[in-house]
């Protein structure tokens, strides 16, 4: 079946617009997770998504990043304002329930530049 | 503050060996370790994971060691394959949902 999909694969962006990048999960996942992994980095926690509803929002970097899900599938994660910080690979993982022990299947990014 | 380190940024192996990952974390709260195989241009896909009541676990070639007083984990692949060739990242849990914490990653090169 069809895994997690993200779009676009590739941003490039100037400083200061504002960006919107897709995910798609598997069909019939409930939980959804946002990361990003900025260059020598680990993979570092944005947001989850329960549902439409996002009970953890802890990893969201500034006021300027917002997310939501609609229809408890499709996420979209909005970068206002953007920075040159803010180039990383962000990656969306989707798993059929939020168990701890329920496996996230990743999808393959989209890298974001900011120049 | 990086909860999750791993320290090696790469290791070379030959094909054959034994390859050999490390990881340390310094949250007492993590309970659950879990790695990750990530191949380029794709998302990292889950390998084998450990709770931590046990203190070792096996799949097939890859075997992943806790050990809690150390707050240390490793993961060893017997025998490695050139298609092991990767990043390998560690992970861990400490809440009753899927957030996970990453360490770095380690680029695992197996030589033919």
């Amino acid at each position: 079946g069809a895994g997690v999909s993200q779009s676009p694969s590739n941003k490039v962006t100037e400083k200061g617009k504002d960006v919107e990048l897709r995910c798609d999960p598997i069909s019939g996942h409930t939980a959804l997770y946002w990361y990003r992994q900025s260059l020598g980095q680990g993979l570092e926690f944005l947001i989850y998504f329960q549902g439409n509803s996002a009970p953890d929002k802890s990893g969201l970097p500034s006021d300027r990043f917002s997310a939501e899900r609609t229809g408890g599938s499709v996420s979209t994660l909005t970068i206002q304002r953007t920075q040159q910080e803010d180039s990383a690979v962000y990656l969306c993982a989707s798993s059929l329930t939020s168990g701890r022990f329920d496996e996230q299947f990743f999808g393959p990014g989209t890298r974001l530049t900011v120049l | 503050d990086q909860q999750v380190k791993q320290n090696s940024p790469s290791l070379s192996v030959q094909e054959g060996r034994i390859s050999i990952l490390n990881c340390d974390y310094t949250n007492s709260m993590f309970d659950y370790f879990l790695w990750y195989k990530k191949y380029p241009a794709e998302g990292p896909t889950f390998l084998i994971s450990i709770s931590s009541i046990k203190d070792k676990n096996e799949d097939g070639r890859f075997t992943v060691f806790l050990n809690k007083s150390a707050k240390h984990l490793s993961l060893h692949i017997v025998p490695s394959q050139p298609g092991d060739s990767a990043v390998y990242f560690c992970a861990a849990s400490g809440t009753s949902y899927g957030k996970l914490t990453f360490g770095q990653g380690t680029i695992l090169t197996v030589h033919p």
